[in-house]
């Protein structure tokens, strides 16, 4: 069945070190991708976006790569900083479905 | 802008109770889903709603009933709580509607709910 999913629960990285948030998705219809960040006590946040026709995008200090061949999806965060503690989750839908899945998110704790 | 209100935040029922979480925006989206939120198993789609009038199940729907009679409003009814209803619900809304197209979504605060 449909399932998305993120290899590592919980990643610890310096303060000014780059992360690397991985995500494996087993939908080879999904054509959309988000990642998402939730901190404590707080609702899901947009971070980023990619459709299937790309394969890597760009935004304020995060980039999104998207590999269809492998089924996989990464969101890389420059110079990570403090307040970007929290718990990242990568979502897929594809066309049409109305359904958008959530992977079971990892845990990004920088230290200073 | 509001954004997505969802009310209550916190509700302690008892097994067999029935109660309504209410949701609304004020950005005219016309899609809206619930989810709800266990440790360790990240969000899961309870039902959806890509237009006034239409509703659709999503991965976890049983145990809950929806209606969408708004654009503004997405109530989540639950008929007969039970203690695996005890979770974190969320409630998102986006631009996308009958084409399918979720498109970015946007989240309420959550509402905490406990079934004993």
């Amino acid at each position: 069945g449909e399932s998305v999913g993120l290899h590592l629960p919980t990643l610890s990285v310096q303060e000014g070190d780059n992360s690397i948030i991985n995500c494996a998705y087993s939908n080879s219809a999904s054509d959309y991708f988000i990642w998402y960040k939730q901190e404590s006590g707080k609702g899901p946040q947009f971070i980023i976006d990619i459709r299937s026709n790309m394969d890597k995008r760009q935004g304020q200090r995060v980039t999104v790569l998207l590999n269809k061949t492998v089924k996989h999806l990464s969101l890389q965060i420059a110079a990570t900083q403090p307040g970007d503690s929290a718990v990242y989750f990568c979502a897929e839908t594809g066309s049409n479905t109305g359904k958008l899945i959530f992977g079971q998110g990892t845990t990004l704790q920088v230290k200073p | 802008n509001a954004g997505v209100t969802q009310t209550p935040k916190f509700q302690v029922l008892k097994t067999g109770q029935s109660m309504t979480l209410q949701c609304a925006q004020d950005m005219n989206h016309e899609y809206m889903s619930w989810y709800r939120q266990d440790p360790g198993m990240g969000l899961r789609l309870i039902h959806y709603s890509v237009g006034a009038g239409i509703t659709d199940q999503g991965e976890v729907p049983n145990g809950y009933n929806v209606s969408r009679s708004t654009t503004e409003d997405f109530p989540l009814r639950l008929l007969s709580a039970a203690p695996s209803q005890t979770s974190v619900y969320f409630c998102a809304s986006s631009y996308g509607g009958t084409s399918g197209d979720t498109g970015e979504l946007f989240f309420g605060e959550g509402s905490r709910l406990t079934v004993l």
